[in-house]
């Protein structure tokens, strides 16, 4: 069995201060890692995937996410923040075998970003 | 783009009705996914499918049926809608990239069952 834990369920930063929203995982197989972002009445939209090679991923809007297998995180990061990245994100793993059609995920963490 | 639509975004219905919600995708995904998403649970898995009438329970499947007659299109079922149905369903769906599933949500459809 596969699960998620975000370690915080909200987290408030003003605008240009960085930011770090943590999530770590279980599994007992190889594992596939995403981060989405969910604004505001809207669904959710794929932020940022781990599949394999290289540990740290990006975004096209700043973020970025290292996979550490050792300490089993997928921790996402941002230098500087904006208004606009207030929104839920969620972390989300999946397994390899047969158990990789279900993609798990964490139940969130709020960022709100303050002027 | 892929396009995963949901056709209702907003519903309100009774306690006992029967509740329809469709998706449909236009990017010929093979898997097709059903999520509810609550305040402080994240999302859980109601049903999915890997292909067309074929289905498989997630993790909270009571209450709920499926339909997957057409490639493109998901329906979720409520036979007699309950007010702890009240949420957000998102659909999702998905294609293979490097062995792992990569989803696409649609919009959401949010219930409120009085």
């Amino acid at each position: 069995a596969q699960s998620v834990t975000q370690l915080d369920s909200q987290v408030p930063v003003f605008e240009e201060a960085p930011v770090e929203l943590r999530c770590n995982y279980s599994s007992s197989v190889s594992v596939y890692l995403f981060w989405y972002v969910q604004y505001p009445n809207q669904g959710l939209q794929l932020l940022l995937k781990y599949l394999s090679g290289s540990t740290l991923v990006e975004s096209i809007n700043g973020f970025e996410a290292e996979f550490n297998k050792s300490q089993t995180s997928f921790h996402l990061r941002k230098p500087s923040v904006h208004i606009s990245d207030t929104a839920e994100y969620f972390c989300a793993v999946t397994g390899g075998g047969g158990s990789n059609y279900k993609l798990t995920f964490g139940k969130g963490t709020l960022l709100t970003v303050n002027p | 783009d892929v396009k995963v639509t949901q056709s209702s975004r907003y519903l309100v219905k009774r306690t006992g009705e029967k509740v329809f919600l469709e998706c449909v995708q236009d990017m010929d995904h093979e898997n097709m996914f059903w999520y509810r998403q609550d305040p402080g649970l994240g999302l859980r898995l109601i049903y999915f499918s890997y292909d067309v009438k074929m289905k498989e329970k997630g993790d909270i499947p009571e209450g709920y049926s499926v339909s997957r007659e057409k490639k493109e299109r998901f329906s979720l079922i409520l036979e007699s809608a309950s007010t702890n149905q009240t949420s957000m369903y998102l659909c999702a769906s998905s294609f293979w990239v490097r062995g792992a599933n990569v989803l696409t949500f649609g919009a959401g459809s949010r219930l409120t069952v009085l």
